[in-house]
């Protein structure tokens, strides 16, 4: 089975400027989170998609959003981009939770280095 | 939000030598997950602990989830140059149920 991907790998914008970064899970994996990546703040959880729903959001400015499409794919956009946007976003599909709601393994893609000027 | 502390931060060995991380909770946890990252790579799924006092062991590194299920902790026995890289605890349950909070990453690195 092909890994979780993402892309672009790397991007370089400037302030104020909009992204949209993508990923595609693991086939038949249909929930998909992300996590924003720094070295001061280590591995933050922005938000998870199941089924094209948001079930889970972290605590991100209005400026972060998702969605995601009905074959399970994922964009997220940051709108009006800041220096401290700069990071490394890391997508992550996993089947579904546990009966008691746990999430299960999560699998990384390789990430998308987004750095802001 | 949950509150979850990783020790240490960071931890210099040498080749041969045992290291552990530690995970702790300021809240009970429904379970925990352990995720390595080596340099410039994505995190990947070691293990996942549920049951208080749980052990669970994969070759030289041995996992363990506390009585009160607000701890846990990772060892390594006799390490090697391949287990260079940061190791995280990733938490579920109390006020984050659903999603997993992770704690700050212990880097480990090891000397020849």
């Amino acid at each position: 089975k092909a890994g979780v991907t993402q892309t672009p790998r790397y991007l370089i914008k400037t302030r104020g400027q909009q992204v949209t970064l993508s990923c595609s899970p693991i086939s038949g994996h249909r929930s998909v989170s992300w996590y924003q990546q720094t070295p001061g703040q280590g591995l933050q959880f922005l938000f998870e998609y199941f089924s094209e729903t948001q079930r889970n959001k972290g605590n991100f400015p209005g400026r972060f959003s998702g969605r995601q499409f009905s074959n399970s794919r994922s964009e997220m956009n940051v709108s009006t981009l800041e220096l401290g946007d700069s990071a490394l976003y890391l997508c992550a599909s996993s089947t579904t939770m546990t009966r008691d709601w746990l999430p299960n393994e999560q699998f990384f893609g390789p990430g998308t280095r987004l750095t802001v000027l | 939000g949950q509150q979850v502390m990783q020790i240490p931060q960071y931890q210099h060995v040498q080749e041969g030598e045992d290291f552990t991380t530690y995970c702790n909770s300021s809240t009970t946890l429904s379970n925990i997950q352990w995720y390595k990252q080596r340099p410039g790579g994505h995190p990947v799924f070691l293990i996942q602990l549920v049951k208080s006092g749980e052990v669970k062991k994969q070759k030289r590194l041995t996992f363990q989830f506390g009585e009160a299920k607000k701890n846990s902790s990772l060892h390594i026995t006799a390490t090697q140059t391949t287990d260079v890289g940061t190791y995280f605890c990733a938490l579920a349950g109390g006020t984050s149920y659903g999603k997993l909070t992770f704690g700050q990453g212990t880097i480990l690195t090891v000397h020849p």
